[in-house]
């Protein structure tokens, strides 16, 4: 069960869109339609921002949008604004109940 | 409105074990799943395992097979993961958290979480 490959960071200006990859394989991310990502600012607990590839819970901004192309999953912040800066986290149900996490991709806001 | 309360912060010695304990409140979800999730300092999340009361199943993740065990007290809405043979390593933020599956798929992501237990494994 190896961790699912995430840039270390990405960053852009406000105002702009960004886009974090999330890489897994056909046991993972690929076999199901069960990524969900998580914002996390350390010592705080996450916040759900996408389940299902793409489904925003209610409360979360459609600023924050989700997609899936094979074994790779993808979050894209538009109109990025200062509060968005956080690291985030994608994580995939990967087979007989177990999950898997990303490595994490802390966005920096400029 | 749903609410994970965790236990409090630990200090352990290496070799030894804790249990962390993970209390729902203000809602009515015993049938939800929980899983345990683990930052280390300076790293990432990582899952280390959940039950699924619906089919009365723990799972874990490879790396903390044998060491971890994870159960709940439906009679007090309470989970609890307990982690043996303790290294520092283990030194850590947990976090339960709430899988918002259904009854017809119990698996889909993590909703509603704990604060967080710090756990410091030093001699």
């Amino acid at each position: 069960q190896s961790a699912l490959t995430q840039p270390a960071s990405v960053s852009g200006s406000p105002g702009q869109s960004i886009t974090i990859s999330c890489t897994g394989t056909s046991s993972d991310v690929g076999g199901y339609n069960l990524v969900s990502w998580y914002q996390h600012h350390p010592g705080k607990a996450p916040k759900l921002m996408i389940h299902e590839g793409s489904k925003r819970p209610s409360g979360v901004s459609n600023r924050f949008s989700g997609s899936k192309s094979g074994n790779t999953a993808s979050l894209t912040i538009s109109g990025l604004q200062a509060e968005d800066e956080a690291d985030y986290y994608c994580c995939s149900y990967a087979r007989s109940g177990l999950y898997v996490f990303g490595t994490g991709t802390k966005v920096t806001v400029l | 409105q749903v609410q994970l309360v965790q236990s409090g912060a630990e200090v352990k010695k290496p070799g030894s074990s804790v249990k962390v304990s993970c209390k729902t409140s203000g809602g009515t979800s015993s049938r939800s799943g929980i899983s345990w999730v683990r930052q280390a300092p300076g790293q990432g999340l990582k899952w280390m395992g959940g039950f699924i009361p619906i089919l009365g199943t723990a799972n874990y993740a490879q790396e903390f097979q044998g060491r971890v065990t994870i159960s709940t007290d439906e009679s007090t809405s309470t989970a609890y993961m307990e982690l043996s043979s303790l290294r520092s390593e283990d030194t850590a933020l947990y976090y339960c958290a709430r899988d918002m599956g259904g009854a017809m798929v119990p698996f889909n992501a993590f909703d509603i979480w704990g604060q967080g237990t710090m756990v410091i494994v030093a001699s």
